[in-house]
């Protein structure tokens, strides 16, 4: 079964500063991933999709990497603002049902 | 706009009662699915459906229950046997779960048993 973990659950940083957020999964046999990101009491907001012949894509500040041989994705944000202050969850689709699983996330604070 | 609209936000339920949280879709997908979000855990899959009139278990179904009459919508009933129904739920949609499609969001019902 799909295990997916974020690595770390909480991250403080200050306004400006880039940084990495980790997603590794055991199952390489992905189809695709998903990363978003969650406001408090809020649904899940789609920021990027890597499908599996992809090695990465950008959005804005935004740059998500996939690496399936060593089970890992990466969300790269750049010169962090405090409105990127979220919680960041990362998704894979894998196995023969499509279904997807989800990591628990990381809360992010951007503090000014 | 196209989207997923999920109602009520908030919900209480006294014990005992069977509570039914909507969902409703306008982006022409096939698969709908609901999942629970509790504080510090990930969000664990409740039903999924892929098609209309055909829906399967997921992770956690036990004392839940769907239908999927009608492909922009897919209600769930959390019933009385669902032992700690408190929690948040999440409504989502892809084009078609066959060919792994971006998922997207509604913005959540909190139930809350008092």
């Amino acid at each position: 079964k799909q295990e997916v973990t974020q690595i770390p659950a909480a991250l403080s940083v200050p306004e400006g500063e880039n940084l990495v957020l980790n997603c590794s999964f055991t199952d390489s046999a992905i189809y695709n991933l998903q990363w978003f990101r969650q406001d408090p009491g809020k649904g899940l907001t789609s920021l990027l999709l890597i499908q599996s012949s992809q090695r990465e894509q950008t959005s804005g500040r935004l740059n998500a990497s996939l690496d399936k041989s060593s089970g890992r994705s990466t969300l790269y944000i750049a010169a962090s603002q405090p409105g990127d202050s979220a919680t960041y969850l990362c998704a894979l689709s894998s196995g023969g049902s499509y279904i997807p699983t989800f990591g628990r996330g990381t809360s992010l604070i951007v503090h000014p | 706009d196209g989207g997923i609209t999920q109602s009520p936000k908030y919900l209480f339920r006294k014990e005992g009662q069977n509570v039914t949280l909507s969902c409703e879709q306008n982006l022409n997908h096939d698969a709908m699915y609901w999942y629970r979000q509790d504080p510090g855990q990930g969000l664990r899959l409740i039903y999924y459906s892929q098609i209309v009139n055909d829906f399967q278990k997921g992770d956690i179904a036990e004392g839940y229950s769907v239908s999927r009459e009608k492909k922009e919508s897919f209600p769930l009933t959390v019933t009385s046997a669902q032992k700690n129904p408190t929690a948040f739920y999440l409504c989502a949609s892809s084009i078609d779960s066959g060919m792994a499609g971006e998922l997207f969001f509604g913005e959540g019902s909190r139930l809350t048993v008092l």
